[in-house]
């Protein structure tokens, strides 16, 4: 049971440039996040999806689009990477009682 | 507004002291708290979660308490060890909204020997 999956774990990309950070989990939750993390800063959300087929803006979406493949799959895209998002991304999928996070992607934007 | 509040910032131990990491919360009405171990270059590890009518949870050397009228949590480590080292993030959950949760900044602790 590998819980949460992502890749890459580490990214570095030119300003403007475009990725996606890929997420799967395999433990059948309805519920997938994108965090991400600054130091000092704590996780904050970027986007989630309730269930497949849904997705909703979280605490700072803006510069990143997200989306709900299916069940297993939720990516996140970056269409035009800048400085700002240099940070560590973490992927998690939830029932009522709590996360799984994934082991994270450090994404560098220079 | 941070609804979720960490304190201290980071600690220094001695490798076999205790210590006690402090949660202040204002999610009102809160479904539960967790806390989470999150070593330096990974994703956070569930060490305990909590219902509002709990008070206590024990998950080996790490007890966490919970006082929902003070809405207060503590996290209580006993005889520290080295792989102790790690931030340490309190977690509470809205009550009616499932998917929303609110996340403290942590407690960077670090264990010496």
């Amino acid at each position: 049971n590998a819980g949460v999956t992502q890749t890459p774990k580490f990214q570095v990309l030119k300003t403007g440039q475009s990725m996606t950070l890929q997420c799967a989990q395999d433990m059948n939750h309805n519920s997938m996040y994108w965090y991400r993390q600054d130091p000092g800063m704590g996780l904050r959300l970027i986007y989630y999806s309730a269930s497949e087929g849904t997705t909703d803006k979280g605490e700072v979406p803006n510069g990143y689009n997200v989306s709900r493949l299916n069940k297993r799959e939720f990516s996140l895209r970056l269409e035009s990477a800048a400085p700002s998002q240099t940070s560590v991304y973490f992927c998690a999928s939830s029932e009522s009682r709590g996360y799984t996070f994934g082991s994270g992607t450090r994404l560098t934007v220079v | 507004k941070n609804q979720v509040e960490q304190s201290p910032q980071s600690l220094i131990i001695l490798e076999g002291k205790n210590c006690t990491l402090q949660c202040n919360y204002t999610v009102s009405p809160f479904s539960n708290l967790r806390w989470y171990k999150q070593d330096t270059g990974r994703g956070p590890v569930s060490l305990t979660i909590m219902t509002f009518s709990e008070n206590t949870k024990s998950n080996g050397r790490y007890t966490a308490t919970l006082d929902a009228d003070t809405k207060q949590s503590s996290l209580h480590i006993t005889a520290s060890q080295l792989s102790d080292s790690a931030s340490y993030i309190c977690v509470v959950s809205d009550l009616y909204n499932f998917n929303k949760f609110y996340f403290g900044s942590g407690t960077k602790l670090n264990v010496k020997p």
